[in-house]
């Protein structure tokens, strides 16, 4: 069964740090393309980041520079480590599958919350 | 960036009616389009991608079309389970951006 599961999120001062865990199960992130996406409340989705099956990698203008994106095979997960956070980057963060052709992304987590407060 | 923009923003309808939402691309984006469904506090769900790909396991009461830069996702009788909000996504230039959502609600 295909699954992605995101951890990590929490209470975070601004200009801190955090890193964004997405376990994945039932296929290999690195034969699909995979993608974050956030919702800040009562907003509607940004699109974050996505990192290829080839390595390659982009962001929203709003984050880089500060966000990175990265996949460690051996444990089948996608990561966001996200730096210099900002009180606008408050939001629930969503990982999910890329599937086709971009941007469709067919398996979605749960979303993990940032908060990101003095 | 390219822009995307959803009209309307909300829209009421009943049981049984079709219900049109538009996506306008700011600038040509061929067919790098996908429309999702997002229900409160849940995930979003692909719907539709290759702007008119439907994807597996959604009923075909849900179609995507598109003409130049305006996209077109067009629910036909509407059933008590698609009260949502629709997005539009363009994945041709980075940076991807979604449109602002169309909520349509119970009439």
């Amino acid at each position: 069964e295909v699954q992605v599961v995101e951890s990590g999120g929490g209470l975070i001062q601004p200009g801190g740090s955090l890193r964004l865990s997405c376990a994945a199960s039932g296929f290999s992130v690195s034969t699909n393309y995979m993608t974050w996406v956030r919702q800040a409340p009562g907003k509607w989705l940004e699109w974050v980041s996505v990192l290829y099956a080839r390595g390659n990698t982009a962001y929203a203008d709003t984050v880089k520079g500060r966000f990175t994106i990265s996949r460690d095979i051996f444990k089948n997960t996608v990561y966001l480590q996200m730096s210099s956070l900002r009180v606008e980057d408050t939001a629930i963060y969503y990982c999910a599958r890329g599937v086709g052709s971009p941007p469709g992304a067919d398996f979605w987590g749960e979303g993990t919350l940032v908060t990101v407060s003095s | 960036d390219i822009r995307m923009t959803q009209s309307p923003p909300s829209v009421s309808a009943s049981a049984g009616d079709t219900v049109t939402i538009t996506c306008r691309a700011s600038q040509p984006i061929s067919t790098w389009l996908a429309w999702y469904q997002q229900k409160p506090g849940k995930a979003p769900k692909l719907l539709i991608y290759g702007a008119s790909s439907l994807q597996s396991g959604v009923p075909s009461r849900f179609s995507g079309s598109a003409s130049g830069t305006e996209f077109t996702l067009t629910i036909s009788s509407l059933q008590p389970e698609d009260f949502a909000t629709y997005y539009c996504q363009q994945g041709d230039i980075f940076p991807w951006t979604f449109g602002q959502g169309t909520r349509v609600e119970i009439k």
